[in-house]
């Protein structure tokens, strides 16, 4: 049964600290998506990759954050310094990206806590 | 752009109850159209999508969603609530083109069953 998986699954961290977040998308993939959950603000897209380049990171604060995919089984979202604001569950999802009916497969988050 | 919106944030149903959670969506395009659900602690996952094959369509745990154009319409049914049915239900329209399988979410609608 293929997954999407992540990890940490719980990361507690102080202000100012850097954070990675890894993401391996199913085997095949060729598109993911980082989104951040909270209770103000719901489900927000922060980035989208197809074929391991950047489509669209319009989502994300750029001063902070960076997104990238060394190779087609991993992708990372890291966070520099990390802020209280930032406190948030992060989901990553995979798709096969070649056409509009293509679902996403989401992985099961990382829940961040930043002090 | 792509758009859909879900009318009611939280809809509380008895066990055995009918559901109904209402999605309307706007697109320039005939869309693609998706249902995702959110257990707690866990990422969506798909419950059925909508690719223009059939108006009504039947998902996972006897759930099933109509496309009705004429109403931009999409809503989500199920006959007979279970406990188990309580989570987050999102809608979703799929881009299509070059941003095929990037999708838009509804801010989403917390489904309570009580028994």
């Amino acid at each position: 049964d293929a997954r999407v998986t992540q990890t940490p699954r719980h990361k507690v961290t102080e202000m100012g600290q850097e954070v990675t977040m890894r993401c391996q998308p199913i085997l095949g993939h060729n598109t993911v998506f980082w989104y951040r959950q909270t209770m103000m603000q719901g489900l927000e897209l922060l980035a989208y990759f197809r074929n391991r380049a950047p489509l669209d990171d319009s989502g994300m604060p750029k001063d902070r954050f960076s997104a990238e995919m060394p190779d087609a089984t991993l992708a990372t979202l890291k966070i520099q310094p990390s802020e209280p604001r930032d406190s948030a569950v992060y989901f990553c999802a995979s798709g096969l990206g070649l056409a509009g009916y293509n679902e996403q497969f989401f992985g099961p988050g990382t829940r961040l806590t930043v002090l | 752009a792509q758009s859909v919106t879900q009318l009611g944030s939280h809809v509380s149903v008895s066990e055995g109850a009918l559901v109904l959670l209402r999605c309307n969506y706007s697109s320039s395009v005939p869309p693609y159209l998706f249902w995702y659900v959110q257990y707690p602690n866990q990422g969506l996952q798909l419950l059925l999508k909508y690719t223009s094959a059939a108006t009504l369509v039947k998902g996972i745990n006897g759930f099933e969603a109509e496309f009705k154009k004429s109403e931009t319409s999409f809503h989500l049914t199920k006959p007979s609530a279970h406990m188990s049915d309580a989570a987050e239900y999102f809608c979703a329209v799929s881009d299509q083109g070059t941003n095929a399988g990037k999708s838009t979410f509804g801010d989403g609608t917390t489904l309570t069953v009580k028994p």
